[in-house]
C-alpha cells in the first residue's frame, strides 16, 4: 500500500498571501496524483489531477507540481473561499486508492 | 449536470446491517467505475470499495473485506453498498464518487451518515 503524507497539518495564511501545501508518497506514483478541497459540511471537490492539471472550473490561482514522490499544491493568492481542508490522493497503484491525512488552511 | 445522490444512512446497532444507495444522473453511468469513500467524524478520507463499469470486478479495503458488498444496477443508474456486521468504527459519512480515467474521483455525492451505536 502506498502511504501518502501531507504537511503541514495546519497552515495559517492571511487572505492575499500564497499557500504552499506538500504531499509525499511512500513510493513513486509517477504523476498519478489528485488534489481535493473540502469545506465544512461539504463533499470533497476535485481541484487537480495528473499532478498539475486543473479540473474544470478551478481558478488559475490553484496550481499543482511534482512527480514521483514529492508534490505541491500552491494557492497563489488566497481568497476567503479557499479556507478549507485539502487532501492529496494517489491512483498509481491500487487498490487501495490512498489519501493523505489532509492539510487545513485557516485564516491567520 | 453530473449528480450523485446517496441515501440509506442512519443509526444502526453494532452487528447490524445497512444498505446504501447512490443514484447517478447526467452521465453515461454504465461506462464508469464507481467508488465509495468514507469519512469518520473529524477525520480524513478513507477509500472503502470500488466496482468496475460492468460490475464484473469489485475492490474492498481490508477494513471492510468480508463485511461489505458493492454492486450496481446499470439499468437503474445506481450503485449500492451492502454493509453487514457493522462496528462502531464504521461510523462515518459515506460518499459515492465517479471514477475518472486513471481513477481520480469526480464528482462526489453529498454523502450519507452512518452511525453505529447501541
Amino acid at each position: 500500500e502506498i502511504v501518502m503524507t501531507q504537511s503541514p497539518a495546519t497552515l495559517s495564511v492571511s487572505p492575499g498571501e500564497r499557500a504552499t501545501l506538500s504531499c509525499r508518497a511512500s513510493h513513486s506514483v509517477s504523476s498519478d496524483l489528485a488534489w481535493y478541497q473540502q469545506k465544512p459540511g461539504q463533499a470533497p471537490r476535485l481541484l487537480i489531477y495528473g499532478a498539475s492539471i486543473r479540473a474544470t472550473g478551478i481558478p488559475a490561482r490553484f496550481s499543482g507540481t511534482g512527480s514521483g514522490t514529492e508534490f505541491t499544491l500552491t494557492i497563489s493568492s488566497l481568497q476567503s473561499e479557499d479556507f478549507a481542508v485539502y487532501y492529496c490522493q494517489q491512483y498509481n497503484k491500487w487498490p487501495p486508492w490512498t489519501f493523505g491525512q489532509g492539510t487545513k488552511v485557516e485564516s491567520k | 449536470e453530473v449528480r450523485l445522490l446517496e441515501s440509506g444512512g442512519g443509526l444502526v446497532q453494532p452487528g447490524g446491517s445497512l444498505r446504501l444507495s447512490c443514484a447517478a444522473s447526467g452521465f453515461a453511468f454504465r461506462n464508469y467505475g464507481m467508488r465509495w469513500v468514507r469519512q469518520a467524524p473529524g477525520k480524513g478520507l478513507e477509500w472503502v470499495s470500488g466496482i468496475t463499469d460492468g460490475g464484473g470486478t469489485t475492490y474492498y479495503a481490508d477494513s471492510v473485506k468480508g463485511r461489505f458488498t458493492i454492486s450496481r444496477d446499470n439499468s437503474e443508474n445506481t450503485v449500492y453498498l451492502q454493509m453487514n456486521s457493522l462496528r462502531a468504527e464504521d461510523t462515518a459519512v459515506y460518499y459515492c464518487a465517479k471514477a475518472v480515467d486513471r481513477n481520480w474521483f469526480d464528482p462526489w455525492g453529498q454523502g450519507t451518515l452512518v452511525t453505529v451505536s447501541s
